[in-house]
């Protein structure tokens, strides 16, 4: 998992009520991002941030809210404004040192309305 | 506008039947190109990352390329463990985006 913590592992969510997916990283990432994961589709971003307490709006970032106060942890927040919240999360961190570049995904958390 | 395309969309092999598969990608400010493989219910797991045209890199069947405009993840005597979605995903400059293409799911038959 490259030093990415995803939590819980699976999630379930009652209509109307916002729920926190955890993403923890030790490997001293600045950048980390979220995404959603539909089935059979690719990776679609809500949310990145390159710095603490700094962040920035993905392609799909209606309905979701993030922040950024350590260097180690973005969590992500579905809120009840999120009106088609089932899907697979999945959070990455990039690290730009030189010369490579290194990108590592967590697990993810899978959420379902019920 | 940025976009990174894979294709095929699905791919059916049989062991040991060579192929390849294309990620094309429109992303101005390449900073690295990156592959992946995700199996069903997993976050996906790191391959290669390439930097530049002409860039090579290997790791056992798989060996990828990079050109300007596209990158090729070569899988040669495929094994039914391989079947897998593989994953291209492009790293921008600037402003530090992390672009996706909707994968190809390799299917290897023994």
């Amino acid at each position: 998992d490259g030093g990415i913590t995803q939590s819980p592992k699976y999630l379930f969510r009652k209509e109307g009520q916002n729920v926190t997916l955890s993403c923890e990283q030790n490997l001293n990432h600045d950048a980390m991002y979220w995404y959603r994961q539909d089935p059979g589709q690719g990776l679609r971003l809500i949310y990145y941030s390159q710095i603490v307490n700094d962040f920035q709006k993905g392609d799909i970032a209606e309905g979701y809210s993030v922040s950024r106060e350590k260097k180690e942890s973005f969590p992500l927040t579905v809120t009840s404004a999120q009106k088609n919240p089932t899907a697979f999360y999945l959070c990455a961190s990039i690290g730009s040192g030189t010369p490579n570049t290194e990108a590592f995904f967590g697990q993810g958390t899978r959420l379902t309305v019920v | 506008e940025d976009q990174v395309t894979q294709s095929p969309e699905a791919l059916r092999l049989q062991e040991g039947e060579s192929s390849s598969l294309n990620c094309s990608y429109t992303v101005s400010g390449l900073r690295g190109l990156f592959w992946y493989r995700q199996d069903p219910g997993k976050g996906p797991e790191f391959l290669f990352t390439l930097y530049s045209a002409g860039e090579e890199k290997e790791k056992e069947r798989l060996k990828a390329t990079l050109t300007k405009k596209e990158s090729f993840l070569h899988i040669t005597a495929p094994k039914p463990e391989d079947s897998a979605t593989y994953l291209c995903a492009v790293f921008q400059y600037n402003f530090n985006k992390f672009y996706f293409g909707s994968g190809t799911k390799l299917n290897v038959k023994p």
